[in-house]
């Protein structure tokens, strides 16, 4: 399967845990995003990262959220210190970086905090 | 603030039928819109786009319009599918900016057999 790979696909977690979502562009993508979906809403832009760095984060709460997108390995979302605000689908994209190229998503990470 | 906009949050159509998706936006920005498809427990799939110096563009069962002086767009599925039933999203990017894509909540489609 040469699609965005997201995992894991549910994570519960407690009031004040971190959760830590992973997301493998496809193959020959270099920049990836981060979407945020809460229920009966549409898609809310979070991150854009590309190798090393990131580009744009003007979508992340600006407390307990990070992401990165490393040399070697999956790019990364990071939630410390949990709240049930936080439950929603968290879903990745991945482009290669050409103009206007559609960016392709994975099936979402589901979180959900009790 | 709602910068795409999908006023209906849901449509039911009959098969065989055409259904037509609607979609406003306030950023005279905005040069490029797409729609996405989505079904439960699934991430979002791009079906068709269109970009600002075009005003119709068409791909099999699916043709989207865009009226500019309007800001609005529309997808049109001829004839609908029961397999066409899913959650569509229309898109937005800016002009000159990256691929950062601003959705509209979506549209519940139905296709009744």
């Amino acid at each position: 399967n040469a699609g965005v790979m997201q995992n894991p696909r549910h994570l519960v977690r407690r009031r004040g845990q971190e959760a830590r979502l992973r997301c493998s562009p496809m193959k020959g993508h270099s920049h990836v995003y981060w979407y945020r979906q809460l229920p009966e809403e549409g898609l809310k832009f979070m991150v854009y990262l590309q190798k090393e760095n990131i580009i744009d984060e003007s979508g992340m709460p600006k407390e307990r959220f990070s992401a990165e997108f490393p040399k070697e390995g999956p790019s990364i979302l990071r939630i410390q210190q949990v709240v049930r605000g936080d439950s929603a689908a968290y879903f990745c994209a991945s482009s290669p970086g050409t103009t206007y190229s559609p960016l392709h998503f994975g099936n979402g990470t589901r979180l959900t905090v009790t | 603030d709602q910068q795409v906009k999908q006023n209906s949050p849901s449509l039911s159509v009959q098969e065989g039928r055409i259904s037509i998706l609607n979609c406003d936006y306030t950023n005279s920005m905005f040069d490029y819109f797409l729609w996405y498809k989505k079904y439960p427990a699934e991430g979002p799939t791009f079906l068709i786009s269109i970009s600002s110096i075009k005003d119709k563009n068409e791909d099999g069962r699916f043709t989207v319009f865009l009226n500019k002086s309007a800001k609005h767009l529309s997808l049109h599925i001829v004839p609908s599918q029961p397999g066409d039933s899913a959650v569509y999203f229309c898109a937005a990017v800016l002009q000159g900016g990256s691929e950062k894509l601003v959705f509209g909540k979506g549209t519940k489609l139905t296709v009744n057999p």
